[in-house]
């Protein structure tokens, strides 16, 4: 199974600054997600990151806003920019271990999850 | 669009007793459906991952089962214990997408 740490685990930011989010894989990953996850509520996809290239967001979330970047298969990073205090969350990033060869889809990786970040803004 | 729906959102039981935990779906064209489990605060721990072609996966006192035809997968938990104390998530990947959805989850309380 993979192994991912995420740094910082937490912070206390001011409104409108921004913070970058780093996310590190022991192992190679097919895929990785940046995840919000607000108090008492479940995961909403933020982000793929693509490696090398821009990443692809879900609606309601834009790269002014979430720029994201992917330079290798194992390193990703996310800042939140200009924040408010809308912006406190727990922000997980996940990696998608790659298929089992030869079973199309249905051998499809397993997701694995960092610690994730707990980010207050004030 | 896939929905995936976990019931109950909480769930207090007494040590020592099997529970089942539930998780349906409303597209069965799935490739796989993850278990994970989540303490307050921190990230989301994998427990047990079901292909499509597969029933059931089992972890120690963790079994899980899926049911692509129904749309539902349950999470037997046996002889539970305090520290299984936690909230599980259910995610369903979509086979007509890739996109992988979760649940919102149950938040499980053992009693000592």
């Amino acid at each position: 199974s993979a192994v991912i740490s995420q740094k910082p685990s937490r912070d206390i930011c001011q409104r409108g600054t921004s913070l970058t989010i780093q996310c590190q894989v022991d192992s190679q990953v097919t895929m990785m997600f940046w995840y919000r996850q607000q108090p008492g509520q479940s995961l909403t996809l933020i982000a793929t990151a693509n490696q090398g290239s821009e990443a692809t967001y879900e609606s309601g979330f834009v790269i002014d806003k979430f720029p994201i970047s992917r330079p290798n298969l194992t390193f990703s990073t996310l800042t939140v920019s200009n924040m408010s205090p809308e912006d406190s969350s727990i922000y997980l990033c996940s990696g998608l271990s790659p298929r089992k060869l030869g079973q199309g889809k249905s051998g499809a990786g397993e997701l694995f999850f960092g610690e994730g970040s707990r980010l207050t803004v004030l | 669009k896939q929905e995936v729906t976990q019931i109950p959102a909480a769930l207090s039981v007494p040590e020592g007793e099997n529970l089942v935990l539930n998780c349906s779906f409303t597209d069965s064209a799935i490739y796989n459906l993850q278990w994970f489990r989540q303490d307050p605060g921190k990230g989301l721990t994998s427990l047990l991952l079901i292909q499509s072609s597969q029933r059931e996966q089992t972890s120690g006192r963790l079994n899980a089962s899926l049911d692509k035809s129904s749309g539902r997968s349950t999470l037997y938990i046996a002889a539970s214990q305090p520290g299984d104390s936690a909230t599980y998530l259910c995610a369903a990947g979509g086979d007509r997408d890739d996109k992988i959805i979760f649940g919102k989850g149950t938040r499980l309380h053992i009693l000592p």
